[in-house]
């Protein structure tokens, strides 16, 4: 059983790009959330998808946008990038976007870098 | 807005030790979970907590649930190499799923050189 796959594993991308980073999530799970983790800190939540809809989001700028696919995976795409875009990006993915307390699995991370 | 505050910021542990690290709010949180980050890697859950004193275990884990509902402790005894790493703590941001988390900046634990 996979877990939560995430692609590209690492990106370099130049100010003023734009970069879609993908998500698939753990077999079964049907909910994503993404999370921007700079280096040193802890993630930060950026937004939830579930049934195909933003449903939560983060205190992060409208450059950052997202799309949740009918098979359950996730994409991220950042338009404009900035030299502070560099973090790893993780992907979450759960089963219900409120049921119970269902264990939320992460992926390993997309680095991306903005030079 | 809600914050978590995660001490100490940085560990030094030499192998056989116990170690304690913990994590507290100024709002009250209904779940506390205890993650670790290994280097190139996503955070993994180690310990979740749903109950107000609660005490867990996980192998030689312990995390507990403070009375408060403002802070929560994990310990580890009798230390190893592989417990090397960031230790987060975190929890359900305003009340909502474990979709939508907040972190602590993190422990960090290293091999005492």
């Amino acid at each position: 059983d996979a877990g939560v796959t995430q692609s590209p594993t690492h990106l370099i991308k130049t100010r003023g790009q734009q970069v879609t980073l993908r998500c698939s999530p753990k077999s079964g799970h049907d909910t994503v959330s993404w999370y921007q983790q700079a280096l040193g800190q802890g993630p930060q939540f950026i937004f939830q998808y579930y049934e195909e809809e933003e449903r939560q989001r983060g205190n992060f700028p409208d450059r950052f946008s997202g799309h949740q696919f009918p098979n359950y995976s996730s994409e991220l795409n950042v338009n404009a990038l900035l030299l502070g875009d560099s973090a790893l990006y993780l992907c979450a993915s759960r089963l219900g976007q409120f049921e119970g307390n269902t264990e939320a699995f992460f992926g390993q991370g997309t680095r991306l870098t903005v030079v | 807005g809600q914050q978590l505050n995660q001490s100490p910021q940085s560990m030094f542990i030499q192998e056989g030790e116990d170690v304690s690290m913990n994590c507290t709010s100024s709002s009250i949180f209904n779940t506390w979970l205890w993650y670790k980050q290994d280097p190139g890697e996503g955070p993994v859950l180690l310990i979740a907590l749903y109950k107000a004193g609660e005490l867990t275990s996980n192998g030689r884990l312990t995390a507990q649930f403070g009375i408060t509902r403002k802070d929560s402790f994990l310990n580890i005894s009798a230390s190893i190499p592989s417990d090397v790493g960031i230790y987060f703590c975190a929890g359900p941001n305003y009340g909502g799923s474990q979709g939508n988390l907040i972190f602590g900046k993190g422990t960090k634990l290293s091999v005492k050189p």
